[in-house]
């Protein structure tokens, strides 16, 4: 069992619509990340988190320890959206990550 | 103010030939981290390194794979006598001091093919 899961695997969204893209983990960590690669290009690291909430655009991530689960919300999607989103977590103190398989998300106009 | 700069950006090698791929960190950060993405797979931890310093190597492939972080100049990631399963997009993020769970910026990666 992988230590980070993410779901769903691919993701299809019409325009507009509110996504969110969940992510388990199964150690205890420092830190969760959630990052964006789009198709043959670089990565952008969109939020970390230790506990709570953060908020940027019309991105926002929660994390619940207890549960061990973080969510990746996008309000009102656009094509721009498409890309691939990835959960990784810290588990020491340094930024040393380990990865879920990323979820293909592929928002339609 | 650059970000993370990564060349070459394609890199093309023949089997038992030496691959070098160089790193340049944010300004302002002395932590380097080097992950792979084999095709079709996800992204892989190999190395984290500190000016002169090697803190964490756990990912790395035991033969033909080193890295360096000199006290002057980029963070070079070196596969010796290269093999096809090298193949991958290799990415380099960095992170400001102290030493923590730190916001990583990604340099826009390797991409190494083997022939």
């Amino acid at each position: 069992k992988n230590e980070v899961e993410q779901s769903p695997q691919n993701l299809t969204a019409q325009e507009g619509e509110f996504i969110t893209i969940n992510c388990s983990y199964s150690v205890g960590i420092s830190a969760l990340h959630w990052l964006q690669q789009h198709p043959g290009g670089g990565i952008v690291s969109l939020f970390m988190l230790s506990s709570g909430k953060k908020k940027h655009g019309r991105l926002i991530a929660t994390i619940n320890i207890q549960e061990k689960h973080s969510s990746l919300h996008i309000t009102a999607s656009h094509p721009r959206d498409s890309a691939v989103y990835i959960c990784a977590v810290s588990t020491g103190a340094n930024s040393k990550l380990t990865f879920g398989k990323g979820i293909t998300l592929s928002v339609r106009p | 103010n650059a970000g993370v700069m990564q060349n070459p950006r394609h890199l093309v090698r023949r089997r038992g030939q030496e691959a070098r791929l160089r790193c340049s960190p944010m300004k302002g950060h002395s932590h380097v981290y080097w992950y792979r993405q084999l095709p079709e797979e996800g992204l892989k931890f190999m190395v984290y390194l500190q000016k002169e310093n090697i803190i964490d190597e756990s990912g790395m492939p035991k033969e033909r794979f080193s890295a360096e972080f000199p006290k002057e100049g980029p963070s070079i990631l070196r596969i010796q006598q290269v093999v096809r399963g090298d193949s991958a997009a290799y990415f380099c993020a960095s992170s400001p001091p102290p030493a923590g769970a730190n916001v990583l910026t990604f340099g826009a990666g390797s991409r190494l093919t083997v022939l």
